[in-house]
């Protein structure tokens, strides 16, 4: 079975400070893993993805997210927080790896940022 | 151009009714999914589909059904069994996984209320 876990619902940073959004996921083989961000009353978009290839990946906006196997995690970074940054986050692994497969969204994390 | 089409955007059911929601896509992708999104808690996995003729339960499957007859269409039908249907649906397709471009497509989706 394959699961994950956003393991802050909330996240509140101030404007310039670093931001670190925890993803842990639990799964019998290696998956490929998403981030998406939501901005309020608007759709989805892709933030970056890991698939099996280097284990730190660069996304959109100034994010990055590096896979630890060891840790079963895929924790989405940015060392300096915009306003625009404030939206809701989803880590989703896809169980099928490299193949298609279940795609199940991570609970989600509420980034807010103070000015 | 190429996208992913939900209809209708706004829909009423009414108590013990059936009622299908249309998605369809036109980007020749193999892998289609349907999310149900309520506020504060994310996106949840009702059924997906790899390929024509199949599909898969996701995590809340009960009370829907879908069918997949035709690589473009993937509609969703919320049945009376359905007891709290009222939400905000979204379809979304997928290009094989390993490809540059791989990422969900999502529709604008359907916002399903109870009368």
């Amino acid at each position: 079975a394959q699961s994950v876990t956003q393991l802050d619902s909330h996240v509140s940073v101030s404007e310039g400070t670093p931001v670190l959004l925890r993803c842990n996921y639990s799964s019998s083989y290696s998956p490929s893993l998403f981030w998406y961000v939501q901005h309020p009353n608007k759709g989805l978009q892709l933030l970056l993805k890991y698939t099996s290839a280097a284990t730190l990946v660069k996304g959109i906006n100034g994010f990055e997210a590096e896979f630890k196997k060891s840790e079963t995690s895929f924790h989405l970074t940015k060392p300096s927080a915009h306003m625009s940054d404030a939206a809701e986050y989803f880590c989703v692994p896809n169980a099928g790896g490299t193949s298609y497969g279940k795609l199940t969204f991570g609970q989600g994390t509420i980034l807010t940022v103070h000015p | 151009d190429g996208g992913i089409t939900q209809s209708p955007k706004y829909l009423f059911r009414k108590e013990g009714q059936n009622v299908t929601l249309s998605c369809e896509q036109n980007l020749n992708h193999d892998a289609m999914y349907w999310y149900r999104q309520d506020p504060g808690q994310g996106l949840r996995l009702i059924y997906y589909s790899q390929i024509v003729n199949d599909f898969q339960k996701g995590d809340i499957a009960e009370g829907y059904s879908v069918s997949r007859e035709k690589k473009e269409s993937f509609p969703l039908t919320v049945t009376s069994a359905q007891k709290n249907p009222t939400a905000f649906y979204l379809c979304a397709s997928r290009p094989f996984p390993g490809q540059v471009n791989e990422k969900l497509f999502f529709g604008s989706g359907t916002q399903l209320s109870v009368l």
